[in-house]
């Protein structure tokens, strides 16, 4: 039972266009969420979180929205850049299970030049 | 620098015969955690620790053994590995936030580990 789905195994989008990573859930008790981006031959790194009091967030070029309702969530990326091209992971955690952690299969998007 | 490190980076052994994949941080972190990713898997969680001497099962545990006798280690061993846990293993920190789950929190990972089993 896969609790965090990300069904896009990959995206391809020109620089400076939008880049838009979804991921879906299926555990109602998750309440926050975060993305990761990984290059090759590193580890993950954080880059954006959301909890589930908010529909929206945003940090930069980077903005994740969050509908509780559907179990989904979204990362918008704009404009996109080369260097945004990674294995982008979604994260998923409840509160009344502390330090467990769900992540996702990763999204591998490509920002072409 | 912040970091968490992970040693070694790559091996290859052979089955049954144990190991320890050893893990570190220096940002006096009170969890921590290992995963392993699999192609089309992502990432899966084995174990994780509250602080020391605090350890659960993550959605992985079984063939794996930790312990956290010290805050700053996290070691991942392998009594008797076989083929199947050959992956890729990345191990991870955060702080507790003050009456919050710990999970709330950013991961700090480690550069990875990448075990072969023959």
């Amino acid at each position: 039972d896969q609790q965090v789905k990300q069904n896009s195994p990959s995206l391809s989008v020109q620089e400076g266009r939008i880049s838009i990573l979804n991921c879906d859930y299926t555990n109602s008790m998750f309440d926050y969420f975060l993305w990761y981006k990984k290059y090759p031959a590193e580890g993950p790194t954080f880059l954006i979180s959301i909890s589930s009091i908010k529909d929206k967030n945003e940090d930069g070029r980077f903005t994740v929205f969050l509908n509780k309702s559907a179990k989904h969530l979204s990362l918008h990326i704009v404009p996109s850049q080369p260097g945004d091209s990674a294995v982008y992971f979604c994260a998923a955690s409840a509160g009344t299970n502390a330090g467990k952690s769900t992540f996702g299969d990763g999204t591998t998007l490509t920002v072409k030049p | 620098e912040a970091q968490v490190t992970q040693n070694p980076r790559y091996l290859i052994t052979v089955t049954g015969k144990k190991l320890t994949v050893t893990c570190s941080q220096n940002m006096n972190h009170e969890y921590m955690s290992w995963y392993r990713q699999d192609p089309g898997l992502g990432l899966r969680q084995i174990y994780y620790s509250m602080n020391v001497e605090v350890t659960d099962k993550g959605d992985v545990p079984e063939g794996y053994k930790v312990s956290r006798k010290e805050k700053r280690n996290f070691p991942l061993i392998l009594e008797s590995p076989s083929p199947n846990q050959t992956s890729l293993y990345f191990c991870a920190s955060s702080h507790g936030l003050a009456g919050g789950p710990f999970a709330y929190n950013e991961q700090f990972f480690g550069p990875g580990t990448r075990l072969t089993v023959l």
